[in-house]
């Protein structure tokens, strides 16, 4: 059964460097085809995807959000880790994390349940 | 301002077939796979439509993908009352190299 779990403090102050957590289970970003994203959604918005990381450690990234984020993964660890700089209210959101299966689905098809960042001081 | 382009609410009786586009450009539709998603109310997404007009396993017959040039449709047939949600049409754009979203739809069961 494939998992995934955000974790991330609930609450930053503006111009802090958030760091969020995605623990899974049930696969590996070893094999060939895996990657993970990161995906926000802020209240009552629509979906924006943010970052990609892939088996082979390629990365992509949201046009917009570039010179802000950084992902990173640890395979021994089964995590990957999203970094975002200099944080403002309006990075207010739920933050997901999923699993993008290239080549099968070629799609987020595994979602972890989301972990809501507020930024406020 | 989202890249592809849902309407914002769409609404049906029980047992109707209602129609969800989604308006896209050569970067991203045309040339992409499309992929559809389903938030319940307080729920993270769920895939409900992949490469275009693939169902993964669970998901009901009733919901069917299709795509044509720069646009893309979900159509749900049967309405029920669960169905009552925000869907999502999504796809890799090749000029951003990363994923674009849709605004969402959300959709009402009368």
């Amino acid at each position: 059964q494939v998992t995934l779990r955000e974790s991330g403090p609930a609450l930053v102050k503006p111009t802090q460097t958030l760091t969020l957590t995605c623990t899974f289970s049930g696969f590996s970003l070893s094999t060939s085809g895996m990657c993970v994203s990161w995906i926000r959604q802020p209240p009552g918005k629509a979906l924006e995807w943010l970052a990609r990381i892939d088996w082979d450690d390629d990365k992509y990234y949201s046009t917009s959000l570039k010179t802000r984020l950084t992902i990173s993964k640890d395979t021994s660890k089964n995590q990957v880790v999203l970094t975002m700089t200099n944080m403002d209210p309006v990075d207010t959101a739920t933050y997901y994390c999923a699993r993008f299966a290239s080549g099968s689905y070629d799609a987020f098809d595994i979602w972890g349940q989301g972990t809501m960042v507020t930024v406020s001081s | 301002q989202s890249v592809l382009t849902q309407p914002p609410s769409a609404s049906g009786t029980p047992g109707q077939r209602v129609t969800i586009s989604c308006s896209g450009s050569s970067s991203n539709i045309r040339s992409n796979y499309v992929d559809w998603y389903q938030q319940l109310p307080g729920t993270a997404p769920k895939l409900l439509i992949y490469r275009n007009n693939q169902r993964p396993s669970g998901v009901p017959d009733r919901f069917s993908g299709s795509k044509s040039g720069t646009s893309a449709s979900l159509a749900i047939s049967g309405l029920r009352s669960e169905d009552e949600a925000d869907y999502y049409c999504a796809a890799w754009d090749d000029s951003l190299s990363g994923v674009v979203f849709g605004g969402g739809t959300k959709l009402t069961v009368l």
